[in-house]
């Protein structure tokens, strides 16, 4: 079956770089999400990637995706308190079916 | 342009009792999604719509829960009767077409206590 997998917790300096990853069993995905979801609200859409690029950059943002390993990461420049939330790692599969990890929640401390 | 709107935003019921969520897509998305989340999980999809036509709901509890999108536009979430188990947060989202190319775009949920 599907599966999405990511770690449960980063805690990371102001400042900093943060890297949140995420893996994933079933390689026919068309896109690949990352959401945060801030306290009592709902999913934000950060980026996606499409399934056939390696990587894509926005802004402080840059998403790796390595389709061999099924791996997928998130990577934030100069992470800020306003960054603290829970990232989910998405992906869409059979009549694009949008399956999530449980999400990795970010700490970031001055 | 407008996002999906959800009401209520919070619920408090008995169990037992029934209850009813409702989600107004984005519009012009044909594709509209109901999630439940349950508190430090990540969100499960409950069923999929295409249209008013169901696409997915394999994960949907038949027994207790039902859903429709009769005119393809709107949509409610039915609880009858609530479990203690049901105590989530309901998110309803919508994409343009079953590409997914435009992300999906998620409400700010309904927040519903089982007592």
């Amino acid at each position: 079956g599907e599966d999405v997998e990511q770690s449960l917790f980063l805690s990371v300096r102001e400042g900093d770089s943060s890297v949140i990853n995420c893996t994933y069993t079933d390689s026919s995905s068309t896109y690949l999400y990352w959401y945060k979801q801030e306290p009592g609200a709902g999913l934000q859409l950060l980026t996606y990637i499409f399934s056939n690029m390696d990587m894509k950059q926005d802004q402080r943002l840059t998403v790796l995706l390595n389709k061999k390993d099924k791996h997928l990461s998130l990577r934030i420049a100069d992470t800020q308190t306003g960054d603290s939330a829970i990232y989910f790692c998405g992906k869409s599969g059979g009549y694009n079916k949008l399956i999530f990890g449980a999400g990795t929640r970010l700490a970031v401390h001055p | 342009e407008a996002g999906v709107a959800q009401s209520p935003r919070y619920k408090i019921i008995e169990k037992r009792q029934s209850v009813a969520f409702w989600c107004n897509p984005i519009s012009g998305h044909a594709t509209l999604y109901w999630y439940q989340q349950i508190l430090g999980q990540g969100p499960k999809l409950l069923i999929q719509f295409q249209n008013n036509g169901v696409v997915d709901d394999s994960q949907l509890p038949k027994d207790r829960f039902s859903a429709e999108r009769l005119k393809g536009v709107d949509s409610t979430l039915k609880i009858q009767p609530a479990k203690l188990e049901d105590s989530a947060v309901y998110l309803c989202a919508s994409s343009l077409d079953l590409g997914g190319r435009d992300g999906y775009t998620f409400g700010s949920g309904t927040r519903l206590t089982v007592v």
